[in-house]
């Protein structure tokens, strides 16, 4: 089983909004990642995490807020966004060590 | 055929056909490759893996090729099916145990396999 569950599937939110993405695996792995993807664009790291420790974060401007509650649980809280961050947004997992990352579905994010 | 331009590069190929998408990389001092499939909708799926000490890796219908020497990596897709449509993206892992993983993704190839 490589299944990375994203909720939800689909946000549309104001610039006033709060919300988050949520993302669930229970492979094990203990590094997960955050993704920005547009349009026929590659996936542009945003967050990593590393045995729920915050290890890369990509210049990410604050409006953006990740957070690993625990091994199993990754949540990027979302606060006062633009319409340019409108965009899917993948989650991955990788096991450590290991190589390769496995994404969810993703979260289509709308921003108005 | 292929094109590249300012868009994505394309490749239409017929049903039954081989394909072979191509992919230029970055850093020699890359570790580790990576082949994934992105369908319309879904997240990038994992195909297929190579080292760098590794020239070729088969999988079941999927090939992968590495030449070192002028950067160079391609997945060859045989007997194509529909189901293949999708944009190919590569990715590289650098060498050394600080990147935690970090992936470097190539621009990506639209497949399209018409029946």
């Amino acid at each position: 089983d490589t299944e990375v569950t994203q909720t939800p599937k689909h946000l549309v939110m104001g610039m006033t909004n709060k919300k988050s993405l949520k993302c669930e695996q229970h492979m094990g792995h203990r590094a997960m990642y955050w993704y920005k993807q547009k349009a026929k664009k590659p996936p542009e790291l945003m967050f990593v995490y590393s045995y729920e420790k915050l290890s890369i974060n990509e210049s990410v401007p604050s409006r953006f807020s990740p957070e690993c509650p625990n091994s199993s649980l990754l949540n990027l809280h979302l606060h006062a966004l633009q319409p340019e961050d409108s965009a899917l947004y993948l989650c991955a997992s990788r096991r450590t060590p290991g190589t390769i990352q496995y994404f969810g579905a993703g979260t289509r994010l709308s921003v108005l | 055929g292929e094109s590249v331009g300012l868009h994505l590069p394309t490749l239409s190929v017929q049903e039954g056909d081989n394909s072979i998408i191509n992919c230029a990389y970055s850093n020699s001092a890359s570790d580790y490759f990576i082949w994934y499939k992105q369908e319309s909708g879904k997240g990038p799926q994992f195909i297929i893996d190579i080292r760098s000490n590794m020239d070729k890796r088969q999988g079941q219908r999927v090939t992968v090729l590495l030449n070192k020497t002028v950067k160079h990596l391609s997945l060859q897709i045989a007997a194509t099916q529909p189901g293949d449509s999708a944009v190919y993206f590569c990715a590289e892992i650098p060498a050394g145990g600080t990147s935690y993983g970090k992936l470097t993704f190539g621009q990506g190839t639209i497949l399209t396999v018409h029946p």
